[in-house]
């Protein structure tokens, strides 16, 4: 059974810093792999998918890697700002099509 | 393009009752998942159908089900609530199963057992 784990479970950085979220799951056969942001109360908002066959994806100031053999996902996120606080979430999908959750990172990016 | 719509919002229900969510996939989406967030227990999944089938169960029990119309919408029944049922119920929906998976969520359902 594929269990996901993200650390930290919270992070709080000033305004500016780079910052990177860990993701590692134990089953390395994969689909593909996601990234979300939740805000509290919200629905998750997709920012990157990885596919098994890629090592990374970029979209604006967020950054995705996938290590498929050691069962690692990093996001990293440039030049944080307020509001990109929320929680982060990492999902992956296996062959069978199952999509399995982290816990999450709570994420706090101070003024 | 609208995304994906989840009715109502907001729910309070009493112990005993039943419950009926509603999920509206993105157009041209067949693949509906759902799932319960706790904050003890994270995001669960529940079940996911793909033209008008489910293809997948969690671990929950019976007094949850769903079905999925034609159109693609699917709704899910809770029966007997018990206050543990309180939670977020969130949809997501993707293009098919796999190859296109990418997952979008919707805003969630809200229910507060009493």
């Amino acid at each position: 059974k594929q269990e996901v784990t993200q650390i930290p479970a919270a992070l709080s950085v000033p305004e500016g810093e780079n910052l990177v979220l860990n993701c590692s799951f134990t089953d390395s056969a994969i689909y593909n792999l996601q990234w979300f942001r939740q805000d509290p109360g919200k629905g998750l908002t997709s920012l990157l998918l990885i596919q098994s066959s890629q090592r990374e994806q970029t979209s604006g100031r967020l950054n995705a890697s996938l290590d498929k053999s050691s069962g690692r996902s990093t996001l990293y996120i440039a030049a944080s700002q307020p509001g990109d606080s929320a929680t982060y979430l990492c999902a992956v999908r296996s062959n069978n099509n199952d999509m399995r959750f982290g816990a999450g990172t709570r994420l706090t990016v101070k003024p | 393009k609208a995304g994906v719509t989840q009715t109502p919002r907001y729910l309070i229900k009493t112990r005993g009752q039943q419950v009926t969510l509603s999920c509206s996939p993105i157009s041209g989406h067949r693949s509906v998942s759902w799932y319960q967030q706790t904050p003890g227990q994270g995001l669960q999944f529940l079940f996911e159908y793909f033209s008008e089938t489910q293809r997948n169960k969690g671990n929950f029990p019976g007094r949850f089900s769903g079905r999925q119309f034609s159109n693609s919408r699917s709704e899910m029944n809770v029966s007997t609530l018990e206050l543990g049922d309180s939670a977020l119920y969130l949809c997501a929906s993707s293009l098919e199963r796999i190859p296109n998976t990418e997952a979008f969520f919707g805003q969630g359902t809200r229910l507060t057992v009493v």
